[in-house]
């Protein structure tokens, strides 16, 4: 199937500095690519929609001058926590959609950890 | 707005036993995904449901989306420790691919 990587694994940072997360797809092009966050022992909830060559869309109660998303190609989209604040630590996923199917496959995942 | 639930939350099986998840929504399904989870992992896609009355399976899982379009099973025949992990149902209730997910089902597969 298809092959999302996301990196870093896993970074700790602290309080006030910005973290930047990248997201890509290996072996196909996605238009659309979607950023997660879930918190221990809950489910993924969407954050915003990264749609390549545009601005994201945001979920509602999600900061876009908080959490800034670049999708610059088809096989890159990047997530930036700016100054973050350790109610950011969370378990980021994104995900990204092949083609015209709805199918979404995601990245292994990126733990924040904000002292 | 739509909301899936999953039952039951957790289950411990002894490994060889069959068990079934419980996806339920609150409208009309229009895609049903599977997904299974590691702790600490991203997302493994396992199958998509679509009509109403459809069976999929993948090695030793089965899934079934009810006739209603509200419900969706995931039965495992003979579970192994390999099987261990978190489940979860996702839909695209607004058919703009942004997902929403069900709460999660956690399966221990004992040796």
């Amino acid at each position: 199937g298809a092959v999302v990587s996301q990196h870093p694994s896993r970074v700790i940072c602290k309080s006030g500095t910005s973290v930047k997360i990248e997201c890509r797809s290996l072996d196909f092009q996605a238009t659309t690519m979607f950023w997660y966050r879930q918190f221990p022992k809950q489910s993924l909830m969407l954050m915003a929609t990264s749609n390549e060559g545009s601005k994201a869309t945001y979920e509602q109660g999600v900061e876009k001058d908080k959490f800034l998303i670049n999708h610059a190609s088809l096989t890159l989209s990047t997530l930036t926590v700016t100054s973050a604040h350790p109610e950011d630590s969370s378990f980021y996923i994104c995900s990204a959609r092949e083609g015209s199917g709805g199918t979404q496959y995601f990245g292994p995942g990126t733990r924040l950890l904000v002292l | 707005s739509q909301e899936l639930e999953q039952s039951p939350q957790s289950l411990i099986v002894q490994e060889g036993k069959n068990l079934t998840i419980n996806c339920t929504s609150s409208k009309t399904l229009y895609g049903l995904y599977w997904y299974k989870q590691k702790y600490g992992e991203g997302l493994i896609f396992l199958m998509m449901l679509q009509k109403g009355g459809e069976e999929k399976s993948h090695e030793k899982i089965t899934a079934k989306l009810d006739e209603k379009k509200q419900q969706s099973s995931l039965h495992i025949t003979a579970s192994q420790p390999s099987h261990a992990g978190i489940y979860l149902c996702g839909a695209d209730p607004s058919g703009t691919y942004k997902y929403i997910f069900g709460t999660g089902t956690r399966l221990k597969v004992l040796a």
